[in-house]
């Protein structure tokens, strides 16, 4: 596609239950990340995949994280058992290890 | 561990004016550093990359400079217009290995009055 694509673009889910959220990343590019931004806060790195694998997922803030990629290019992220503090916008980017592009974000509100 | 800070946190300027927003970071190993704008709830729009080997980059009326033996690198922004309103991100990439994941400042949000 012409660029990353994130799906969906809003999300509102009740605490406890679990979401997926989809990342399409620009054909070709090999890596793919995963970033967190609460409201007034940074970017928060949560997972980097090179290919399928994802050599740094340090930013994971807790187990109910998780997140694979397929075939090097989809990604997606789970949040099991969403929390209220799970409320936040989560952006995709994809490069060749040079330049990143971001996607649209998924806005995530757990009530 | 590589940080990122961004001064100022936000300005506000006449239309018309240049300005600059500072970026530094903590450790100079980086390969490539790059500037986004983010406007409300949207996401992040590649302004500018920066390689490591790299002294400064322009694109229309914006420029952006690294000095990485000090850390820092600065966006000129020429002839401010209200369509520049937005926040600002500097991140860098760190080098070596496997680990080329982006560290981002904070921002600054900038507002240009007509």
């Amino acid at each position: 596609g012409a660029g990353v694509s994130q799906s969906p673009s809003n999300k509102v889910t009740e605490k406890g239950k679990d979401v997926e959220l989809r990342c399409d990343p620009i054909s070709g590019h090999t890596a793919l990340y995963w970033y967190r931004q609460s409201l007034g806060q940074g970017l928060e790195f949560l997972i980097y995949f090179q290919g399928n694998s994802a050599p740094d997922k340090s930013g994971l803030p807790s187990d109910r994280f998780s997140a694979e990629r397929t075939g090097g290019s989809v990604s997606t992220l789970t949040i099991q058992r969403t929390q209220q503090e799970d409320s936040a916008v989560y952006l995709c980017a994809s490069s060749r290890n040079t330049e990143a592009f971001f996607g649209q974000g998924t806005r995530l509100t757990v009530v | 561990k590589q940080e990122v800070t961004q001064i100022p946190a936000a300005l506000s300027v006449p239309e018309g004016e240049n300005l600059v927003l500072n970026c530094s970071f903590t450790d100079s190993a980086i390969y490539n550093l790059q500037w986004f704008r983010q406007d409300p709830g949207k996401g992040l729009t590649s302004l500018l990359l920066i390689q490591s080997s790299q002294r400064e980059q322009t694109s229309g009326r914006l420029n952006a400079s690294l000095d990485k033996s000090s850390g820092r690198s600065t966006l000129y922004i020429a002839a401010s217009q209200p369509g520049d309103s937005a926040t600002y991100l500097c991140a860098v990439r760190v080098s070596g290995g496997s680990n080329y994941k982006l560290t981002f400042g904070k921002g600054t949000l900038l507002t240009v009055n007509p």
